[in-house]
């Protein structure tokens, strides 16, 4: 029954590694988005796609790399990490409208070590 | 430029007591405004919403919130505080680019 759903829940690598997160959702959304919520609770977006089509990146790295093989999922891959992107990442999708709220995944809590 | 600000980091009510947690926004017209909650180790719940029309909203959990454009405000109470109320609150907004614009969050702690 989970609508916005993100693999894993924990990630712990060291720097240098390259690690993916997954995520999909089941409620028929056109739009996904990837946030990250720094140490300080900060939330910030990173990327949004709307139907596999990317609509916004924030000045993210090029090390972040979003990949949306359909409209239902959106995975982010992190190449190269590093301590920075310590961080707690939240999946979200909606339904595109600018007054859809947004339903958030779980998150997933790297640490780069 | 855009920003949501939340001057409270951390605020301790007791339970039973009325809450108000603050937000204010900066942007140059009306933005769409939105409340979340944030239970520890979870995603963000939304309670509320306003995009238009009457300027007192309702929420789920006894939330309601209040815009005030006079004051480019969008104020968050509940009348009495519940021990599972405890959480990280979040206001947020979105100026029609599809994604929302995060305030830093309050903490609110109830005391038993």
């Amino acid at each position: 029954d989970t609508a916005v759903s993100q693999t894993p829940k924990y990630l712990v690598t060291q720097m240098g590694n390259d690690k993916s997160i997954k995520c999909e959702q089941n409620l028929g959304h056109d739009t996904m988005y990837w946030y990250k919520q720094d140490s300080k609770k900060f939330l910030k977006i990173m990327f949004s796609y709307n139907n596999k089509e990317l609509i916004i990146n924030e000045t993210v790295p090029n090390r972040f790399s979003p990949k949306s093989p359909d409209k239902a999922h959106l995975n982010l891959h992190i190449n190269s990490l590093e301590l920075g992107d310590s961080a707690v990442y939240f999946c979200a999708s909606s339904q595109g409208q600018d007054n859809s709220p947004l339903h958030f995944g779980n998150g997933t809590r790297l640490t780069v070590t | 430029a855009q920003s949501v600000t939340q001057p409270d980091i951390h605020i301790t009510v007791s339970e039973g007591a009325s809450l108000e947690l603050r937000c204010n926004y900066s942007y140059g017209a009306t933005p769409y405004l939105f409340w979340y909650v944030q239970s520890p180790g979870q995603g963000l719940q939304l309670l509320l919403k306003y995009f238009s029309g009457d300027t007192l909203v309702q929420g789920i959990k006894g939330f309601e919130a209040e815009f005030k454009r006079s004051q480019s405000s969008f104020n968050l109470r509940k009348p009495s505080v519940h021990w599972s109320d405890a959480a990280e609150y979040f206001c947020a907004m979105d100026t029609g680019r599809r994604a929302l614009t995060f305030g830093s969050g309050t903490r609110l702690q109830v005391q038993p």
